[in-house]
């Protein structure tokens, strides 16, 4: 069945330091999402990648969908403590009903 | 504020019983999911309705249900509790149901300890 892996699980930086996730999927993906949730939050919506090969930016943050659109990374360049939380990818494949969420990636950034 | 209100925030409830998370979709979204978020873990999809009527399915147990009534707002049934049905229970709502730039509209969630 489908499956979004994301790794890593945890990911401790100092301040300043870059930050990168990555997700992996079994199957093609037709788009996929980020989403970022602080601790004792609720997932916020970060981004969509729709199209092969797309790079998107957002400030610090530049996410990527592969050529073969099953892989996708955020990276942030330069972390500050406001990016402590838990960034999650989100894949859509098929069925469009569904979301299925990586298992999320801890970031932690000293400062 | 997401627009997405979820109630009660915390519940606490004893093994074997039946209790009911309801949510409340940003005004005009007509699609709701339910995620379960065990401790420290990723988010699991439960279910899916868009205007009433269920959508999608996920890893959903036999002893939970869900609806979505006219008014649009949901609730997620979860009986014959047991210790492991202890998590933080997402409601997300969207405007559209299939396909497109669909983003997903968390509310704050439901705490349940089961003990």
């Amino acid at each position: 069945g489908q499956q979004v892996m994301q790794i890593p699980q945890y990911q401790h930086v100092q301040e300043g330091e870059d930050f990168t996730t990555y997700c992996n999927s079994s199957t093609t993906l037709s788009n996929i999402q980020w989403y970022k949730q602080r601790p004792g939050g609720h997932p916020v919506f970060l981004i969509q990648l729709v199209k092969s090969g797309e790079v998107k930016k957002q400030k610090r943050l530049t996410f990527q969908f592969g050529e073969a659109k099953k892989n996708s990374s955020l990276h942030i360049t330069a972390t500050q403590t406001t990016d402590v939380g838990t960034y999650f990818c989100a894949g859509r494949s098929g069925n469009f009903n569904k979301f299925y969420f990586g298992s999320g990636t801890k970031l932690n950034v000293k400062p | 504020d997401s627009g997405v209100t979820q109630t009660p925030k915390h519940l606490i409830t004893a093994t074997g019983q039946r209790v009911t998370l309801r949510c409340s979709p940003r005004s005009g979204d007509l699609s709701v999911y339910w995620y379960q978020q065990s401790l420290d873990q990723g988010l699991q999809f439960l279910i899916q309705y868009y205007n009433g009527e269920e959508r999608a399915k996920g890893n959903i147990l036999e002893r939970f249900s869900a609806q979505q009534f006219p008014d649009l707002h949901s609730e997620l049934n979860l009986s014959s509790l047991e210790l492991g049905d202890s998590a933080l229970y997402f409601c997300a709502s969207s405007v559209a149901g299939t396909g497109g730039e669909e983003k997903l509209f968390f509310g704050s969630g439901t705490q349940l300890s089961v003990l």
